[in-house]
């Protein structure tokens, strides 16, 4: 069965500063794997989406992410947050055959002046 | 503009009743999902339907029923056979493979007085 696993419950960065979000999924096969952002009771927003190819992966609001067979991973990354990128991230796992997708417990990212 | 409109935004119920949570979506997509998020659990898979007339259990389906008479909405009903029904819950569509990913309402948060 596909899991993810998000290792980080909260993280508070600098405004300005770099942030890496981690993420880990378990599946044998090719996954395709997601990062999604919450703003306080509000739905998820997809930020970006990997399936195959480049592994290095460029979304929305200057997010960017990199696929990582050997280490499991699809760390979610951005060079220089802004205050209004505060909100919970998640990450999501799904494979071919399955319409279904696994999600992470989430990340809560507090950004300070 | 295309969307899933999940409705009411705010729900309060009395111990013992039933309610039912309304989603509805116009991109014209095959699958639907229903998702309930508590906080540090993530999202949690309680129902979902890849065509009209036909749905399946997910992770925590108990005390939970729902319907897909048609392809564009996906009612929830949370009955009083739910120990504890007070979370955020969140519909999701998809155009019915994992690759396209899930696009999601903005969430319907109940509680129960």
């Amino acid at each position: 069965a596909q899991s993810v696993t998000q290792p980080d419950i909260h993280i508070t960065v600098s405004e300005g500063a770099s942030l890496e979000l981690r993420c880990n999924y378990s599946y044998g096969a090719t996954p395709y794997l997601f990062w999604y952002v919450q703003s306080p009771g509000q739905g998820l927003q997809l930020l970006l989406k990997y399936f195959s190819g480049d592994t290095l992966v460029q979304g929305i609001k200057g997010f960017e992410a990199e696929f990582k067979r050997s280490q499991s991973s699809f760390n979610l990354r951005k060079p220089s947050v802004h205050w209004s990128d505060a909100a919970e991230y998640f990450c999501a796992v799904g494979n071919f055959g399955n319409e279904k997708l696994t999600f992470g417990t989430g990340t809560r990212l507090t950004i300070i002046p | 503009d295309g969307g899933i409109t999940q409705s009411p935004k705010y729900l309060f119920r009395k111990e013992g009743q039933n309610v039912t949570l309304s989603c509805e979506q116009n991109l014209n997509h095959d699958a639907m999902y229903w998702y309930r998020q508590d906080p540090g659990q993530g999202l949690r898979l309680i129902y979902y339907s890849q065509i009209v007339n036909d749905f399946q259990k997910g992770d925590i389906a108990e005390g939970y029923s729902v319907s897909r008479e048609k392809k564009e909405s996906f009612p929830l009903t949370v009955t009083s056979a739910q120990k504890n029904p007070t979370a955020f819950y969140l519909c999701a569509s998809s155009m019915g493979g994992a690759d396209y990913g899930y696009t999601f309402g903005s969430g319907t948060r109940l509680t129960v007085v």
